[in-house]
């Protein structure tokens, strides 16, 4: 079974610094996707970033970029320019292509402060 | 397009009660996914639907839970004799696959229904 770990709990940053969320996976698949997403307080969840396995470029959106080390099955996430905006919690989620399932296998999640 | 939503977003219910929940998915999306989260834990896979069609049951959704989606709209998730451990977020999720195509869909997730069972 596909598992995802994100080892840090929780994690802070100052406004307007970088700060880089880390994830590792499990999987025996070499076709899958793998997402960033965002949940912020009482709020509901929100993809943050997506990346496609098949694809070397990592992917980037705008302030948020991943770096997808494949063969590690590390992926990570960075925050550029961190805003007050940015605190949440953010979940590592995995999706694999083969057997017909399309759950998200997510990780436990990482708690991110943001200090003004 | 007003996204995902759930309703109730907060139920309280004493042991051994029944509740139901309802998800209505973005319009025109053809997939709904359910998923319950636990303080501290990421979201854990219940079921899904293609359409009407109740196309996976994880192993977490004991005899007492029921989804169904009747007409390929909106979900119901039933939780009957419902118990402490039953105490958690229920979260619902929505996409659009088109056929004959990996599913390269984003889940779209709603505010989610957080049950409570004293």
């Amino acid at each position: 079974a596909q598992t995802v770990t994100q080892s840090q709990p929780e994690m802070s940053v100052q406004e307007a610094e970088t700060v880089t969320l880390s994830c590792t996976y499990d999987t025996s698949e070499s076709d899958y996707y793998l997402f960033w997403y965002k949940q912020p307080p009482s709020r509901q969840m929100i993809l943050v970033i997506r990346q496609e396995a098949y694809k070397q470029q990592n992917a980037t959106e705008n302030r948020f970029s991943v770096n997808f080390q494949k063969a590690a099955k590390s992926f990570s996430l960075k925050i550029s320019d961190s805003q007050l905006g940015d605190a949440a919690m953010y979940f590592c989620a995995y999706r694999g292509t083969q057997g017909g399932s399309e759950k998200l296998v997510f990780g436990k999640g990482m708690k991110l402060t943001v200090n003004p | 397009d007003t996204g995902v939503s759930q309703n109730p977003r907060h139920k309280i219910t004493k042991r051994g009660q029944n509740v139901t929940f309802r998800c209505d998915p973005i319009s025109e999306h053809n997939r709904l996914y359910w998923y319950r989260q636990t303080l501290g834990q990421g979201p854990e896979f219940l079921t899904y639907f293609q359409n009407e069609a109740q196309l996976e049951k994880s192993r977490l959704l004991s005899d007492r839970f029921s989804a169904e989606r009747p007409k390929g709209s909106f979900s119901t998730l039933e939780i009957q004799r419902t118990e402490q451990g039953d105490s958690a977020m229920y979260l619902c999720a929505s996409s659009l696959v088109y056929r004959g195509q990996y599913s390269t869909d984003t889940q779209y997730f709603g505010p989610g229904t957080r049950l409570t069972v004293l």
